[in-house]
């Protein structure tokens, strides 16, 4: 699998703050780059995702931006709370022989009230 | 979103006993499903790709033959770790994809698998 590279491995950030975690890509196959939530003990959950025709998201207090040329892409949480303490993975996937998604190393946010 | 409920949430069973996990996708079809393996604090490990109707395919260095994985129908895949030992004890996590081709993963809340 083509290796996803994500950092920081951890963030802490005060809550209202604006925590970025950045992934880089290789594989100019991939064409869908989600970004994925987990809690402890849970399974991870889709937070929002990406493709390379549009150069940034906004889902709420979420936005990915994406930069096809340096085939970099990084997630911003708007006005951060504690509750957004999570680990984040990024991901990357696309169609032909690179479909299987390939994921970060995952960044460990802690919000502190 | 789409549900994909995994079950049991937790499993602690002696060394050399069999565990099964299962994995359903609840509101739609899946004819690819994931299973991963998470180590605390460490990224997801994928183990295995299952489809529908065939077998799986397995991730070099993963024992097919100790991590048997059966996908009997769109909603349905199943994980026996056989013959557990300690060095099992993990987390386990299976998902399906909604978009079919790896895209829009829904995951299952993980098995968290103890051998004693």
């Amino acid at each position: 699998q083509q290796q996803v590279k994500q950092s920081p491995q951890s963030l802490i950030v005060q809550k209202g703050g604006i925590p970025i975690i950045n992934c880089a890509y290789e594989n100019t196959a991939f064409d869908y780059f989600p970004w994925y939530q987990q809690f402890p003990g849970k399974g991870p959950a889709l937070l929002i995702a990406i493709r390379p025709d549009v150069s940034e998201k906004k889902e709420g207090r979420f936005t990915i931006s994406f930069n096809k040329s340096a085939k970099q892409f990084s997630l911003h949480i708007m006005d951060s709370q504690p509750g957004d303490s999570a680990t984040y993975f990024c991901a990357a996937s696309g169609s032909g022989g690179s479909y299987i998604p390939t994921f970060g190393r995952g960044t460990s946010l802690i919000v502190h009230p | 979103g789409a549900v994909v409920s995994q079950h049991p949430s937790w499993v602690i069973c002696k060394s050399g006993t069999s565990v099964k996990i299962e994995c359903r996708s609840l509101d739609f079809q899946a004819t690819t499903m994931f299973w991963y393996r998470q180590f605390p604090k460490q990224s997801l490990m994928l183990m295995a790709t299952s489809n529908e109707g065939s077998k799986a395919t397995y991730e070099q260095g993963v024992e097919k033959d100790k991590f048997l994985i059966n996908h009997a129908s769109l909603t349905l895949s199943t994980l026996t770790v056989t013959s557990a030992h300690p060095e099992d004890s993990s987390f386990y996590i299976c998902s399906a994809s909604q978009g079919g081709m790896g895209e829009k993963l829904f995951f299952g809340s993980g098995t968290q698998l103890s051998v004693l």
